[in-house]
């Protein structure tokens, strides 16, 4: 069946440093791709998504790129900030429209 | 534009209670979604609604668990008896046409403890 496979955390970096969180998915055919954050005591908003191949989602700085050859859809920012501190899900859109959630990666910044 | 609204924010129970949860979705978005968040873990699909019609309710433990739709607007979701396995985040989520691309908006969740 559909399922995603994230990075584990906790990842904590500093403030202004590069962030990669990876995650890649096995799908029927060629789902859209997710990313969700869900920041301290707020429900999950959606953060950047891209819906074919070789599209790049982006949103706040942050990118990710719908590699269809690896089935991967790598979240990257250049410079965090700490206020970017949240649980970062990935999440393919399977069959009948149904998001399938990786477990999350939660992102701690440091002043 | 008002969000998915969720009541109530936090429950507290006793196992073999029962209890509901209600979600208003944004209006005119014909799919809504329930959702169940174990700590740690990702938002888990438990039943999809297109309108006031079940999509999915593969992952719905129907021995439990029962969920409406009534006049394709707000929804509830109930357990009866709640388990300590229960114990978790209830998300509704909802869209405009549930196919393709359609954004996924959540409300900001019922958190359950069940003692």
């Amino acid at each position: 069946g559909d399922s995603v496979t994230q990075m584990e955390g906790p990842v904590t970096l500093s403030e202004e440093a590069f962030l990669t969180i990876n995650c890649t998915y096995t799908a029927t055919g060629y789902p859209s791709l997710f990313w969700y954050v869900q920041y301290p005591g707020e429900g999950l908003q959606l953060l950047l998504k891209a819906t074919k191949a070789d599209d790049k989602g982006s949103n706040k700085g942050f990118e990710a790129t719908y590699r269809k050859e690896t089935t991967s859809f790598h979240l990257e920012k250049g410079s965090v900030q700490v206020s970017d501190s949240a649980v970062y899900f990935c999440a393919p859109l399977g069959q009948g429209g149904k998001l399938i959630f990786g477990q999350g990666t939660e992102l701690s910044v440091k002043p | 534009e008002a969000g998915v609204a969720q009541s109530p924010r936090y429950k507290i129970i006793e196992k073999r209670q029962s209890v509901a949860f209600w979600c208003n979705p944004i209006s005119g978005h014909a799919t809504l979604y329930w959702y169940q968040q174990i700590l740690g873990q990702g938002p888990k699909l438990l039943i999809q609604f297109q309108n006031n019609g079940v999509v999915d309710d593969s992952q719905l433990p129907k021995d439990r668990f029962s969920a409406e739709r009534l006049k394709g607007v707000d929804s509830t979701l109930k357990i009866q008896p709640a388990k300590l396995e229960d114990s978790a985040v209830y998300l509704c989520a909802s869209s405009l046409g549930g196919r393709g691309a359609d954004t996924q908006y959540f409300g900001p969740g019922t958190r359950l403890t069940v003692l």
